[in-house]
């Protein structure tokens, strides 16, 4: 089965900087990459996701960047600010059907800290 | 996007009881999962519930301790059997879209004693 490995598992930026997570998958069967946002006690919120047929996504503030050859995807932070604080996975999903389609497999997370 | 929800949102059940866990969405959707989620651990899958049919478990999960129902397209539950203080946990149901993303309910956080 697939396997995420995402580091680092804690992370502490000054407000302002950029953040960057990093994730890396075994099953070359997969083909999309979400990420999520987990702020303490509340359910992980996906933020934004990218699939195989795309290297990079923007949204704002916001990035993620997919290399396939290397099995490995990053979410990029700029300009941090303290809301951005919380728990971040990255996760990896097929969609190409069979068993096991669709279903995601998390990373342990990050947690990151933005320092005003 | 979908409105989930769950219930209950918390409970403390004593050892050797079972709690059985709703989740609702307001819209029909195709696929539904069910999480758990440890104290300060990431989100492990139990089982995809599938309408009309058995649910589908991931290795270390059986049906026997998480029985799973789906009788429709907007609702799940799932029971936590014979519970021990190592069940204690958040349970998340998620649902996905037919763009493969998925959204998670608000959870129900178990405590057993």
């Amino acid at each position: 089965g697939e396997n995420v490995e995402q580091h680092p598992s804690t992370l502490s930026v000054q407000e302002g900087d950029s953040a960057v997570i990093k994730c890396t998958y075994s099953d070359s069967a997969s083909n999309y990459f979400p990420w999520y946002k987990q702020e303490l006690g509340k359910r992980p919120q996906l933020i934004i996701d990218i699939r195989s047929n795309v290297g990079e996504k923007k949204d704002q503030r916001i990035a993620v960047t997919l290399n396939k050859t290397a099995k490995h995807f990053s979410l990029h932070i700029t300009e941090t600010q303290p809301e951005d604080s919380a728990v971040y996975f990255c996760a990896a999903s097929s969609t190409q059907g069979g068993a096991g389609s669709y279903q995601l497999t998390f990373g342990k997370g990050t947690k990151l800290s933005v320092i005003p | 996007s979908a409105v989930i929800s769950q219930k209950p949102s918390r409970d403390i059940c004593q050892r050797g009881t079972s709690l059985t866990i709703q989740c609702q969405v307001d819209s029909q959707v195709t696929m539904m999962f069910w999480y758990r989620q440890q104290p300060g651990q990431s989100l492990t899958l139990i089982a995809t519930a599938n309408q009309g049919s058995e649910a589908t478990y991931e290795s270390g999960f059986v049906i026997d301790k998480f029985p799973i129902s789906r009788p429709n397209l907007t609702f799940s539950t799932l029971t936590v059997s014979n519970m021990s203080p190592e069940d204690s946990s958040i349970y998340l149901c998620s649902v996905g879209t037919g763009y493969n993303e998925q959204f998670f309910g608000p959870g129900t956080r178990l405590t057993v004693l």
